[in-house]
Order: structure tokens, then sequence, then C-alpha cells
């Protein structure tokens, strides 16, 4: 079964630390997607990121980066220099095909504190 | 630019009770889903509609309805709410689902209690 694994449930850092939110996938297909989502307190869901399969180049926006490695089927988050604004409810994803379609599949995502 | 709406924020149902939420999208996307989420378990699919006209069932469809009105609008329709289903129920809309890469785009969510 493909599945996406966010094994930290929640994590509490203080301001400025640096923090890694980890993402581990598995999937029979050769071409997929991986999305990271924000969920702040407020509730909604913001996209933040998108990967392909074939591009395992290390995305850096801002003080977040991301690391995916396919090897190790993994696409983890890191958020450097945290703030306050930062705690949310993460969600890692994996999109891959389903008959003619793609879905969507969701880790159960990691809680994220930040304390000032 | 609203993008994702969804009507009510907040409900509140005894059991047995019906009701339909309601949402639309201004993004003239093809595809739209439904959602719920619920504690430590992320998002679960409940149903989707890959295009105006059609709609499919997702992950967890029992004891949903959906209804694609147009393009824009996407219903689910609770015939019969059970305590099971208290969860917060997210809409969204992407530019289609043959295409990998699209994100999806999330209304606002409801939260729904049923006692």
């Amino acid at each position: 079964a493909q599945k996406v694994t966010q094994a930290q449930t929640e994590i509490s850092v203080v301001e400025k630390e640096d923090v890694t939110l980890d993402c581990v996938y598995e999937t029979r297909d050769t071409t997929y997607y991986l999305f990271w989502y924000k969920q702040p307190p407020s509730g909604e869901l913001v996209f933040l990121i998108r990967r392909n399969s074939f591009d395992e180049q290390n995305e850096i926006s801002g003080r977040y980066s991301w690391n995916f490695q396919k090897s190790t089927s993994s696409f983890n988050f890191t958020i450097t220099a945290s703030q306050v604004v930062d705690s949310a409810v993460y969600f890692c994803a994996l999109s891959e095909a389903l008959d003619s379609n793609y879905q969507l599949i969701w880790g159960a995502g990691t809680k994220l504190i930040i304390k000032p | 630019n609203a993008g994702v709406t969804q009507t009510p924020k907040f409900q509140v149902l005894k059991t047995g009770q019906s009701m339909t939420l309601q949402c639309a999208q201004d993004m003239n996307h093809n595809s739209m889903y439904w959602y719920r989420q619920d504690p430590g378990m992320g998002l679960r699919l409940i149903y989707y509609s890959a295009s105006e006209g059609t709609t499919d069932k997702g992950e967890v469809p029992n004891g949903y309805n959906v209804s694609r009105l147009n393009k824009r609008e996407f219903s689910l329709r609770l015939e019969s709410a059970a305590p099971s289903q208290t969860s917060v129920y997210f809409c969204a809309s992407s530019e289609d689902r043959v295409t990998p890469s699209y994100e999806q785009y999330f209304g606002p969510g409801t939260r729904l209690t049923v006692t």
C-alpha cells in the first residue's frame, strides 16, 4: 500500500532554533509528486511546495528548505531560525496514479510549536 | 479573489438529522474534493469530482452523498448524521485530477459536531 509517514506527532522548540520535519513515503510509481502544506491555528490549509520524483535538487525559500532523497524515500522540511508564526500543523502528501487520475495520499501531520 | 468558500463554518446536529455542506470555487478548476480531518489521522478523502458531471467515492464515502451542481459548486450531504461523523470537513479544488502536479486549494473548513 502506498502511504506517507510523518513519525513526529509533535515537536516543540524555542524560537530561533532550527527544526526539521520528517516525511517518508512509499510508492511503486516512478512518476509522482510530493507536497507540503501548512495548517496554522486558524485552520486553513496552505500549499507550501511541490516536488516531482525526477527532481532531487534541494529547494530553499527564505527560512524554509526541503531535502528530497529518493534513495531513502524521504522529503524532509527544515525551518531555519524558527519564529512563533511558524507554529502550525504541517502535512506531507504524495500524489500518485489511481486508474486514470491522480490522488493525494496524506500523512497524519506534525504539530510544530514554537515557544517565544 | 475568494478562492474556495464553504458554508457553514460551524454546525451542531443531533443523531439522525440531515444537512448539506456547501462549497464553491471561483478559480475555474475542473476537480473538486471533500475531505474530513480527524485528530491524528490527517486528511481522508470522502468523495471527489474529477470534472463537472462526474463524482466518485474516495477512501471514506459511507454515510455521505455529493452533488456537483455545476463547475463551481460541489456539495456534501449527510442523510442521517451519526456521532462518528463529528469532524472538520474541508472542500478543495484543483485544476484537474489527471495531472499529478496540480496542488489543491482548500476552503476554510466546516466544524461539525453530531450529538
